[in-house]
C-alpha cells in the first residue's frame, strides 16, 4: 500500500500564482523526496529533504517537513505553464533497505 | 543519450503470452528497480536489485519475474500476461554512494497493454 497520500489530487491555477501540494506518510523516514512526471513520461527528481531538516529550497521550489505530523509540503512559486505535470512525494523509510514508497500524486495544471 | 533506457516503449500483447521488458543504464549504478504505474495509484514497486544476481521482491511481485545478469541490465518478465497487468512500467536506478541518498533516476517507461 502507498506510504504517502497527497493532497489535493488535482490543482488548477493560473500562471504566476503559487502552487502548494501536501504529502502525508505513515512511518518513520530517512528522507522524503519530491518527483515530477510530465504526462506519460518518466519521473524526474526535484528535491530531497532529510528527516533532520525542516525546510529546503531549490530555485522556485520550497519543501517543508514536519516529522511530528508525518507530513511535507511542496510549494512552487510564480508558477509557469511548463510546471504543468504530476508531482509525487516518495519516502525512504527507516528499515526499508533504501526502497522508496511513492504517494498517489497531485496533478497540477497551470493555465495562461 | 538517455542514461536509463527501456525497450520496448509500447507493447500490445494477448492474454497468456510471455513478455519481457528490458532496462539498460549507463549511469554505473548498482541499484535497479522495476515499478508499475496505474492511474490514481502512483508507482508500486515490483522487484529491485542491489547488485548483479541480487533479486528482491517488492510490493506486487506476483505474476512477474526479473533477471539481473549484468550491472547495466535489469529485465522484467511477465510469464503469462493477463489484462490487469496493463499498465505503465518504469525502470529506475540509484546509487547512494554519489551522496544523493537514494535519489532515483527513471527510464522513459514502457506502456504495456494486455488484451
Amino acid at each position: 500500500s502507498q506510504q504517502g497520500e497527497e493532497d489535493p489530487q488535482a490543482l488548477s491555477i493560473q500562471e504566476g500564482e503559487n502552487a502548494t501540494m501536501n504529502c502525508s506518510y505513515k512511518t518513520s523516514i530517512n528522507n522524503l523526496q519530491w518527483y515530477r512526471q510530465n504526462s506519460g513520461r518518466g519521473l524526474v527528481h526535484l528535491i530531497l529533504i532529510r528527516s533532520n531538516e525542516r525546510e529546503k529550497h531549490s530555485g522556485r521550489l520550497r519543501v517543508t517537513l514536519d516529522t511530528s505530523k508525518k507530513s511535507s509540503s511542496l510549494l512552487i512559486t510564480a508558477s509557469r505553464a511548463a510546471d504543468t505535470a504530476s508531482y509525487f512525494c516518495a519516502t525512504d523509510g527507516t528499515g526499508t533497505a533504501s526502497k522508496l514508497t511513492f504517494g498517489t500524486g497531485t496533478r497540477l495544471q497551470v493555465t495562461l | 543519450d538517455a542514461d536509463v533506457t527501456q525497450t520496448p516503449r509500447n507493447r500490445i500483447t494477448k492474454t497468456g503470452k510471455r513478455i519481457m521488458l528490458e532496462c539498460s543504464q549507463t549511469k554505473g549504478h548498482d541499484r535497479m528497480y522495476w515499478y508499475r504505474q496505474d492511474p490514481g495509484l502512483g508507482l508500486r514497486l515490483i522487484y529491485y536489485s542491489f547488485d548483479v544476481k541480487d533479486i528482491n521482491k517488492g510490493e506486487i511481485s506476483d505474476g512477474y519475474s526479473v533477471s539481473r545478469q549484468a550491472q547495466a541490465k535489469f529485465s522484467l518478465s511477465l510469464e503469462s500476461a493477463i489484462p490487469n497487468q496493463t499498465a505503465l512500467y518504469f525502470c529506475a536506478t540509484s546509487d547512494p554512494r554519489t551522496g544523493a541518498v537514494n535519489e532515483q533516476f527513471f527510464g522513459p517507461g514502457t506502456r504495456l497493454t494486455v488484451l
